[in-house]
């Protein structure tokens, strides 16, 4: 069974461009999250989508912003890109029942740095 | 702060050794994950343990949580040099679902 899947891996953008990352979840999983992490702030949600709703968000500003399609596969974007947004961001996903034995999965992550 | 904190922040031991990190929260939860994280790598999921559990096993991993004390260990018995690595607990609340919190992480070196 394929795992998370993030692509790119890496990437490099500069300030005020715009960035899309992509994921595809572990087959037969509903639930896509995204995290961000860097040295400073350390591991911290960004939002979940499950059936293409978004169900729960995390303190970001509204430059970043997700989407989940159909079938479960989801995106990132990172718009206005400011050098702060220099992180890891990683993907992942979980079957998304409730069931308190719900294992999260996580992808490789994609490397951003905005120049 | 609702994040977990871990301690110590880093742990060198020598190969064979057995190694313990610890995990405070601060909130009701439903699960509490262990993860480990290789230097500019994902996380790879080791252990999910419920609130309603106190110990579990995984190979030479062992987890214990304390919902009374709202902590939580990793051990990991006779350590291996490839077990360097940064591990990370992360809480799931109660209260908020599909979502993890997550520690600040203990950096782990296994000396050869």
């Amino acid at each position: 069974k394929a795992g998370v899947t993030q692509t790119p891996r890496y990437l490099i953008k500069t300030r005020g461009q715009q960035v899309t990352l992509s994921c595809s979840p572990i087959s037969g999983h509903r639930s896509v999250s995204w995290y961000q992490q860097t040295p400073g702030q350390g591991l911290q949600f960004l939002f979940e989508y499950f059936s293409e709703t978004q169900r729960n968000k995390g303190n970001f500003p509204g430059r970043f912003s997700g989407r989940q399609f159909s079938n479960s596969r989801s995106e990132m974007n990172v718009s206005t890109l400011e050098l702060g947004d220099s992180a890891l961001y990683l993907c992942a996903s979980s079957s998304g029942t409730g069931d308190p034995g719900n294992t999260i999965y996580f992808g490789e992550g994609s490397w951003l740095t905005v120049v | 702060s609702q994040q977990g904190e871990e301690d110590p922040q880093a742990l060198s031991i020598q190969e064979g050794e057995n190694a313990t990190m610890n995990c405070s929260y601060k909130t009701s939860i439903n699960n509490l994950q262990w993860y480990r994280q290789n230097s500019g790598r994902g996380l790879v999921h080791l252990i999910l343990i419920r609130s309603n559990e106190r110990e579990k096993h995984s190979g030479r991993l062992r987890v214990t949580l304390d919902t009374s004390k709202k902590s939580s260990s990793l051990l990991i018995t006779a350590s291996r040099a490839a077990d360097t690595a940064s591990y990370f607990c992360a809480i799931e609340r109660m209260d908020s679902s599909y979502k993890l919190i997550f520690g600040s992480g203990t950096r782990l070196l296994v000396r050869p």
